[in-house]
């Protein structure tokens, strides 16, 4: 079955820690991942996404995803958060005809 | 730059009681969907219209229906609320069907609460 696992619900950080955010799928087909972000009170907005080639990806606002694919992950990655990174995070691989989501990581950054 | 644009934010219903939520996105996407978001399990694939004309069920289509009324709106119908309906619903919109890898573009949400 096509699933999307993300490891933590909750991640609480101070300014300029490092962000790792896990992320684990099952899927058969051609992998196509992303990455959303939802600021609080916002709508859902891209982040970055992996179609194909090089599996490290830059996004926007300083993030980074690897896709893996021996470990099917695709982790989303920041060297430095600020406090405006509060939000939550989701992520999704491309199924047949729709996108199959994680259950989202609410990250809190603590000025 | 309104993107997708959706109506009302906010909604209180008594258990069986129906209404419509409005969804509009002035992009030309061809591609719209209707989501549900629960607390602890991420997005929900509701309904989704390929294309102008046509419709399809998605992952918990139970107890509501779509209309593609035009390429510019896709609305979602809840006949007979029920207080498992309680949730914030999302609406969204890419330029074709994710079979093309499209990212989505979505509104600000639909609170809505069935009492």
């Amino acid at each position: 079955a096509q699933s999307v696992s993300q490891h933590n619900h909750h991640v609480i950080l101070s300014e300029a820690a490092s962000l790792e955010l896990g992320c684990n799928y099952s899927y058969g087909g051609t992998v196509n991942l992303f990455w959303y972000v939802q600021y609080p009170g916002q709508h859902l907005q891209l982040l970055l996404k992996y179609f194909s080639g090089d599996p490290l990806v830059k996004g926007i606002k300083g993030f980074e995803a690897e896709f893996i694919k021996s470990k099917f992950s695709f982790n989303l990655r920041k060297p430095s958060v600020q406090w405006s990174d509060t939000a939550e995070y989701f992520c999704a691989v491309r199924g047949n005809y729709q996108l199959i989501w994680g259950a989202g990581t609410k990250l809190i950054i603590k000025p | 730059n309104a993107g997708v644009t959706q109506t009302p934010k906010f909604q209180v219903l008594k258990t069986g009681q129906s209404m419509t939520l409005q969804c509009a996105q002035d992009m030309n996407h061809n591609s719209m969907y209707w989501y549900r978001q629960d607390p602890g399990m991420g997005l929900r694939l509701i309904y989704y219209s390929a294309s102008e004309g046509t419709t399809d069920k998605g992952e918990v289509p139970n107890g509501y229906n779509v209309s593609r009324l035009n390429k510019r709106e896709f609305s979602l119908r809840l006949e007979s609320a029920a207080p498992s309906q309680t949730s914030v619903y999302f609406c969204a919109s890419s330029e074709a069907l994710l079979g093309d890898s499209q990212p989505q573009h979505f509104g600000d949400g639909t609170r809505l609460s069935i009492l």
